[in-house]
């Protein structure tokens, strides 16, 4: 059994640039959350897809957006990236919306 | 939103002795998850455990959900325990209909094993 990925693992953006990360869920998983961590700091909520609709979002501005296609695999889109978007960058999934979470390894991005 | 409070920040030991680590929430919450987080980022799931006490190996945990706090036990610690320890929890599914299983971190707790 496959667990979740991300790609890239690392990224380096220049403020103003528009950035895509992407993740594939665990197998049997039709639900994706995306979290982002500054340094120092727990994980915090950006959005969930399940069943390729937004079904949640947390206290993010609308430059931050995704997808999720019908294999389950999902995409976060950040646009105008701003210095504070620097982070890791993490994308889980769950078999079910309100089920266990597992964490893929992570995207870290640095905005210049 | 719920709030989650973890402590202590920070904890140093010695190989070989015990820990708890501990998980305040101000409200009730369902799927509560304990991490340890490696020194590249990646979240290791160590314990679903909304309520009752599960244990894995020299781990264990507790949580009570009336009293809204989780307790994360490590024994005989070792040095490859260092990292940083986080708990999760998201609010109750019929929550007004907004919950939809986002987790809501705690701080963390930075534990480091001396040999």
């Amino acid at each position: 059994e496959t667990g979740v990925t991300q790609s890239p693992t690392h990224l380096i953006k220049t403020r103003g640039q528009q950035v895509t990360l992407r993740c594939s869920s665990q197998s049997g998983h039709n639900t994706v959350s995306w979290y982002q961590q500054a340094l120092g700091q727990g994980p915090q909520f950006i959005f969930q897809y399940y069943r390729e609709e937004e079904n949640g979002r947390g206290n993010f501005p609308p430059r931050f957006s995704g997808l999720q296609f019908p294999n389950y695999s999902s995409e976060l889109n950040v646009n105008a990236l701003e210095l504070d978007d620097s982070a890791l960058y993490l994308c889980a999934s769950s078999a079910y919306w309100g089920n266990e979470q597992f964490f893929g390894p992570g995207t870290r991005l640095t905005v210049l | 939103g719920i709030q989650v409070e973890q402590s202590p920040p920070d904890l140093i030991l010695q190989e070989g002795a015990n820990s708890t680590l501990r998980c305040n929430f101000s409200d009730s919450v369902n799927n509560l998850q304990w991490f340890h987080q490696n020194p590249w980022g990646q979240l290791i799931n160590l314990f679903y455990i909304p309520s009752g006490t599960k244990q894995n190996g020299r781990l264990s945990a507790t949580t009570v959900a009336t009293e809204r706090y989780s307790l994360l036990y490590i024994s005989s610690s070792q040095t490859t325990d260092s990292g940083v320890y986080f708990c999760a929890g998201g609010l109750p599914l019929n929550a007004g209909g907004t919950s939809y299983g986002k987790l809501t971190f705690g701080q963390g707790t930075i534990l480091t094993v001396h040999p």
